[in-house]
């Protein structure tokens, strides 16, 4: 198992368009996150799944936001009608969770330019 | 709000131990304590987590305050692949420890 993998590595898009990356977690993970990192801060997080069931959506989230992951395998985040403040880096990461110590696995990133 | 602060950066010799402050004041008594570290064009990488007493592994050991209000992370010998920006995370339940709380770090610099 090579880790949490993400596709693609870098975005370039214009302004209003759609875009859409993928994450494959680690096998036999059951909770896949998102997260979201701008410059010189720390990653914010949007939304998770447990299995294919999506279990909370941060207010960061607009409606322009949608991800999914069916069969609880891979997943994806799409973002449409793009906008500059869209700019930044989209991370995946995964864990197997059951009660406590959960550690997450995070993959490079996906780094969007909005122009 | 990251429940954390931290010093915005520390520089360090190679070979030579790192202590990194984190403060946690508001923190309760169920609520773990958990590091993360990225390194240049990377995501985060988990480095260790506690709740009481110290802890160690094969990356790094963690020091909790009796109170709890503050820990550190000790790098017993530092590298240059170690520099990396270092998040001291708290305040998660155990059901969620997924959704960690990112607050700035501390940027730790790795001087030959």
């Amino acid at each position: 198992d090579t880790g949490v993998s993400q596709d693609p590595r870098h975005k370039i898009t214009k302004r209003g368009q759609n875009v859409t990356f993928r994450c494959d977690p680690i096998s036999e993970h059951n909770r896949l996150y998102w997260y979201r990192q701008t410059l010189g801060q720390g990653p914010e997080f949007l939304t998770y799944f447990q299995n294919e069931a999506q279990l909370e959506k941060s207010r960061l989230l607009s409606d322009r936001f949608s991800a999914e992951r069916p069969k609880g395998s891979f997943s994806t985040l799409e973002i449409q009608r793009t906008e500059q403040g869209d700019s930044a880096m989209y991370l995946c990461a995964s864990s197997y969770y059951q009660t406590t110590n959960e550690k997450l696995f995070f993959g490079s990133g996906t780094q969007l330019s909005v122009l | 709000d990251a429940k954390t602060t931290q010093p915005n950066s520390m520089e360090s010799n190679e070979e030579e131990p790192v202590h990194l402050p984190c403060n946690h004041s508001t923190i309760s008594g169920t609520d773990y304590i958990h590091w993360y570290r990225q390194l240049p064009s990377q995501g985060p990488e988990y480095v260790i987590h506690g709740l009481t007493s110290n802890v160690n592994n094969r990356m790094a050991s963690l020091a909790i305050a009796e109170d709890r209000k503050s820990s550190t992370l000790i790098l017993h010998r530092a590298t240059l692949r170690d520099a990396a920006v270092y998040y001291c995370i708290s305040g998660m339940t155990t059901d969620s420890w997924g959704k960690l709380q990112f607050g700035a770090g501390t940027q730790v610099v790795v001087t030959p």
